[in-house]
């Protein structure tokens, strides 16, 4: 157990809708990564927050935002789903943010979009 | 930008034989390097990583990799491996010294399976 947990674990919803990822760091982490697994794609980055400002993009699509909250926790919005936002969608948090930290992953949320 | 190549995409290996996962990296800038294992249905979890000094890496569960600068690689080993060890794993760099760029960079896993 990592230490970062990720809600729901599994989300099924049709094209053209509206869903958030929630994520809650481990205890005293700052900083929070959100990344994409898809078969074609592969681990993609997507976005990082540290204590509540967003600090780096990826590839995230303009119909995905993101924000990290007072008390840490993230979610990752997600919006007009096509078929091709199916994927596992990690977070991962880790202390400082800086690089070289240990990012710990939580443990995914699948996303089907039928 | 940088880049990672697991040259394997499949490693099938009998129960106690050793093991060599294959990385090579690709960067204009000073890198950490990084090995991560998938269990199924589960997150990554950090089985070691490189960040500076002794180039061989020791990690968790006996694994470990040995930076090398000059070939751009970061291999990972076993001197023997259990049915325990089937999983994918994930070789990952991100910048050393880019405040703001702390992101991993994954390559596309190798699937380790273990033969009994």
């Amino acid at each position: 157990d990592s230490g970062v947990t990720q809600t729901p674990k599994h989300l099924i919803t049709a094209t053209g809708q509206r869903v958030t990822l929630r994520c809650s760091p481990r205890s005293g982490d700052l900083s929070v990564y959100w990344y994409q697994q898809s078969l074609d794609q592969g681990l993609q980055f997507l976005i990082q927050y540290y204590n509540g400002e967003e600090r780096a993009k990826g590839n995230i699509l303009e119909r995905f935002s993101a924000q990290q909250f007072p008390d840490l926790h993230s979610e990752l919005n997600l919006s007009s789903l096509e078929l091709g936002d199916s994927a596992l969608y990690f977070c991962a948090s880790s202390s400082l943010g800086r690089a070289g930290d240990t990012q710990y992953f939580g443990p995914g949320t699948r996303l089907t979009v039928l | 930008a940088q880049s990672v190549t697991q040259l394997d995409s499949q490693v099938p290996v009998f129960e106690e034989a050793p093991v060599e996962l294959r990385c090579n990296y690709s960067s204009s800038v000073s890198v950490y390097l990084f090995w991560y294992v998938q269990y199924p249905n589960q997150g990554l979890q950090l089985l070691l990583k490189y960040l500076s000094g002794s180039t061989l890496v020791k990690g968790i569960n006996g694994f470990e990799a040995e930076f090398n600068k000059s070939q751009t690689s970061f291999h990972l080993r076993k001197p023997s491996v259990h049915i325990s060890d089937t999983a994918e794993y994930f070789c990952a760099v991100s910048e050393s010294s880019n405040f703001g760029n702390e992101k991993l960079t994954f390559g596309t896993g190798t699937r380790l399976t273990i033969i009994p």
